[in-house]
């Protein structure tokens, strides 16, 4: 089965503070991609990252890092130093070889930055 | 960089009319297009799979009478929503993609039925 959890359903800090948002997928596909996507309160959806089931490397962008874990199939998204504007829901998502590479997104994660 | 665009952003129908919304993708050929529903506070739900020059394929549970998609070029996929009811309402979203790349997602559709 192909799946998505993201166990956190709301997170809430104080700006400045770090916070790891986590994602855990299921796939028995050996090839796949997993991505992280930022919806605002507008609605529209924010590509963030895309990372291939090959490449195992971390990734910083800014204040933005992914940490790829095959091991425990895990691709967890931290945010140092929050801001208010990184109020989003913040989804994770897998697109498996199988089928097309079509996407299968987890719940959500919504965070909440106070001021 | 690749943009897929959606339209139109909202529209408000009277319950038992039908709605058309387009997804383009503006600088790359898609042949594949996603079409996905979101319902509020809720997670992206795939409906169905846009094939351009073929029939779509659509996800369990989706009414393909309800939820007619249309891939009539490289670049257009279109969701018609007919005979639409309030329990429709909904935010429409769709993706396009070039092989081994990220999706491109539009702006989305928000569809309130009166």
């Amino acid at each position: 089965a192909q799946k998505v959890t993201q166990a956190q359903t709301e997170i809430s800090v104080v700006e400045k503070e770090d916070v790891t948002l986590d994602c855990v997928y299921e796939t028995r596909d050996t090839t796949y991609y997993l991505f992280w996507y930022k919806q605002p309160p507008s609605g529209e959806l924010v590509f963030l990252i895309r990372r291939n089931s090959f490449d195992e490397q971390n990734e910083i962008s800014g204040r933005y890092s992914w940490n790829f874990q095959k091991s425990t199939s895990s691709f967890n998204f931290t945010i140092t130093a929050s801001q208010v504007v990184d109020s989003a829901v913040y989804f994770c998502a897998l697109s498996p070889n199988t089928g097309g590479f079509k996407t299968i997104f987890g719940a959500g994660t919504r965070l909440f930055v106070k001021a | 960089g690749a943009v897929v665009s959606q339209h139109p952003s909202w529209v408000i129908c009277k319950s038992g009319t039908s709605v058309k919304i387009e997804c383009r993708s503006l600088d790359f050929q898609a042949t594949t297009m996603f079409w996905y529903r979101q319902f509020p506070k809720q997670s992206l739900m795939l409906m169905a799979t846009s094939n351009e020059g073929s029939k779509a394929t659509y996800e369990q549970g989706v009414e393909k009478d309800k939820f007619l998609i249309n891939h009539a070029s490289l670049t257009l996929s279109t969701l018609t929503v007919t005979s639409a009811h309030p329990e429709d309402s909904s935010f429409y979203i769709c993706s396009a993609s070039r092989q081994f790349e990220e999706l491109f997602f539009g702006e989305g559709s928000r569809l309130t039925v009166l």
